[in-house]
């Protein structure tokens, strides 16, 4: 079935270092993908996603390309500020219309200033 | 603000009480889903509603309930909870994408739940 491997976290990291959250997954045909946020007190918000293969996502300086050669979807940003402190999701969208979101475990996420 | 309101949004209760989730949204949404979040492990979805017919039951113990009385509505029913079952619940609704069959999910901030 499908599934979402995404690494351990905690990550803890410098206001401006770069970051890389990795993230693969397992699935047939061409799933869509998406990493979702989820701040202190919320719920999870979607930050991107890509639908196709060589699909990039981005926003909020996030970026995140669809590699199907290496079933991947790595979270990339260039310059991480204290407000990105949060817990980040990779998940997948199976091909088929009754297929759920199905979710990695989570990485949270610390920026110190 | 996501369209997407739980209330309440902290819960405390003894494992005999009776209590009752809600979650309401505000975006035209033809699907609603409970999920749980508990430490250190994988968000669960708990439950799935489409066009207020649940969908989806992963194996949900009886003590949880839940009920759509319309598409804009959810509810989660509690009762005779065990202390494990404490973390946060939240409520998500999606709208699919017919262009490309994707489900883009909207969710709320959640009720932390405490169950002593």
């Amino acid at each position: 079935g499908n599934s979402v491997t995404q690494m351990e976290g905690p990550v803890t990291l410098s206001e401006e270092a770069f970051l890389t959250i990795n993230c693969t997954y397992t699935a047939t045909g061409y799933p869509s993908l998406f990493w979702y946020v989820q701040y202190p007190g919320e719920g999870l918000q979607l930050l991107l996603k890509a639908t196709k293969a060589d699909d990039k996502g981005s926003n909020k300086g996030f970026e995140a390309t669809y590699r199907k050669e290496t079933t991947s979807f790595h979270l990339e940003k260039g310059s991480v500020q204290v407000s990105d402190s949060a817990v980040y999701f990779c998940a997948l969208s199976g091909v088929n219309r009754d297929d759920k979101i199905i979710f990695g475990k989570g990485t949270r996420l610390h920026i110190l200033p | 603000e996501t369209g997407v309101t739980q209330t309440p949004r902290h819960l405390v209760m003894g494992m005999t009480n009776k209590k009752s989730l809600k979650c309401e949204q505000h975006l035209g949404h033809n699907a609603m889903y409970w999920y749980k979040q508990s430490a250190k492990k994988p968000l669960e979805l708990m439950f799935v509603y489409n066009f207020k017919e649940q969908t989806e039951n992963n194996s949900v113990p009886s003590r949880f309930s839940p009920e759509c009385p319309n598409s804009s509505h959810l509810f989660l029913h509690l009762h005779t909870l065990q202390p494990e079952d404490s973390a946060l619940y939240l409520c998500a609704s999606s709208q699919v994408d017919f262009g490309t069959g994707t489900e883009k999910l909207f969710f709320g901030s959640g009720t932390q739940l405490s169950v002593l």
